[in-house]
């Protein structure tokens, strides 16, 4: 079975520096994609980033990016210039690539605060 | 805004009452996941439809039963309520089955508490 686990339950950064939240996942596939959701306290899920691992090259997406290290089954993603409006729940989520109904094992998340 | 749509965006119910929760998929998407979020907890997969069929499920027990409409629309039924049922209810829909699903858009989930 596959888990994704979050080893900072909260976590603070001052405006306009940099933060990096962590996540290890366990599986014994090879191809999945990797996951960043952020759920404000609108409680709406929101993509942040996404990963195939298939792919050596990390994901970037404007201000946020990934370090994906597939040997060591890590995947953690850095905020830079961090904004208040980056305050929010991030989780972390792992989904298998073939043969499965698609579904999102979540870690337990992460809070974030951005401290102006 | 994902174009998920959920409702009620909150509900009160008694132990051992029945409710259904619902969830309008965005448009061109044709398969629904089910999430059930405890508080501070990250959300856990209940099951998934795919054209009106259900296409995988979680560790939750048959008294958690859903349905999916032509319009893709989707209903999350729960009977015999417990107190340990108390949570966030997230909707999320997607296109494509399970080979080729690889966003998922949210909807902005239900509160249910269960007294």
């Amino acid at each position: 079975a596959q888990t994704v686990t979050q080893s900072q339950p909260e976590m603070s950064v001052q405006e306009a520096e940099t933060v990096t939240l962590s996540c290890t996942y366990d599986t014994s596939e090879n191809n999945y994609y990797l996951f960043w959701y952020k759920q404000p306290p609108s409680r709406q899920m929101i993509l942040v980033i996404r990963q195939e691992a298939y792919k050596q090259q990390n994901a970037t997406e404007n201000r946020f990016s990934v370090n994906f290290q597939k040997a060591a089954k890590s995947f953690s993603l850095k905020i830079s210039d961090s904004q208040l409006g980056d305050t929010a729940m991030y989780f972390c989520a792992f989904m298998m690539y073939w043969g499965s109904q698609g579904n999102l094992i979540f870690g337990k998340g992460t809070k974030l605060s951005v401290k102006p | 805004e994902t174009g998920v749509t959920q409702s009620p965006t909150h509900l009160i119910k008694t132990r051992g009452q029945q409710v259904t929760l619902r969830c309008s998929s965005q448009s061109g998407h044709n398969t629904v996941s089910w999430y059930q979020q405890a508080l501070g907890q990250g959300p856990q997969f209940i099951f998934q439809y795919y054209r009106e069929e259900e296409n995988g499920r979680g560790n939750f027990p048959p008294r958690f039963s859903g349905l999916q409409f032509p319009n893709y629309s989707s209903e999350l039924n729960v009977n015999a309520l417990e107190l340990d049922d108390s949570a966030l209810y997230l909707c999320a829909s997607s296109s494509g089955q399970g080979l080729v699903n690889t966003e998922a858009f949210f909807g902005q989930g239900t509160r249910l508490t269960v007294v």
